[in-house]
């Protein structure tokens, strides 16, 4: 089974703060997401990373930032947390290969930023 | 641009009444369409996909392209269906892989 693993469930910070949100999977997949899910917003993406150092915004990156150093880990960084980032975020991973098109959800980090 | 609508917020059904869960896209080429669902207290996880062609806890879903909708259907509703469900959208692969889109969720509520 794919694992992708959220280092932290619940998270609460200050505005301002630089908050760290980390994601594992232990599959070798080369994809990489990070979505925000909002109740009456549905999943919306931040960025995603398609290989190791590579990185593209997705529809709402204002505020973030991601890194990949390996292939297994991404990091989204808000660099200066504010109130309407409150919210839960997902990491989420794929196989490379076009045909095996599936996305496999870590648990999520709800985050409270005060 | 791609996009995925979710027409019902809410949807509440009785256990054993047929239950039928909206999706409309609108793509500019051949995308792949997907459900995703998400039990409580649960992670987010595949439902099935129209490549597949098949039925899931007694789910489907078919592709029509001329609506441009895939809606998720499944006769005798159960309890233990209570659940989000979100239609999600991939589309053609680009150098960069390629992106999902997905819509803002369903909520169904199986009601005993």
């Amino acid at each position: 089974d794919v694992k992708v693993t959220q280092s932290s469930r619940y998270l609460v910070k200050r505005t301002g703060e630089k908050v760290f949100l980390e994601c594992v999977q232990d599959m070798d997949h080369e994809n990489m997401f990070w979505y925000r899910q909002d109740p009456g917003l549905g999943l919306r993406l931040i960025y995603f990373s398609y290989d190791v150092k590579m990185k593209e915004k997705g529809d709402i990156p204002e505020g973030y930032s991601v890194s990949r150093e390996k292939k297994e880990r991404f990091s989204l960084i808000l660099e200066s947390a504010s109130t309407n980032q409150t919210s839960m975020y997902l990491c989420a991973s794929r196989e490379g290969d076009s045909r095996l098109n599936i996305q496999y959800f870590g648990a999520g980090t709800r985050l409270s930023v005060l | 641009a791609q996009r995925v609508t979710q027409p019902e917020k809410l949807l509440s059904v009785f256990k054993g009444a047929p239950v039928e869960l909206k999706c409309n896209y609108s793509y500019s080429g051949s995308p792949e369409l997907f459900w995703y669902v998400q039990y409580s207290r649960q992670r987010l996880q595949l439902l099935l996909r129209h490549i597949s062609r098949e039925s899931i806890k007694g789910f489907t879903a078919d592709l029509n392209k001329g609506e441009t909708s895939f809606h998720l259907k499944k006769p005798f509703a159960q309890e233990e269906d209570s659940a989000m469900y979100y239609c999600a959208l991939s589309g053609e692969v680009s150098n960069t892989g390629n992106q999902f889109y997905f819509g803002t969720g369903t909520s169904l509520t199986v009601i005993p």
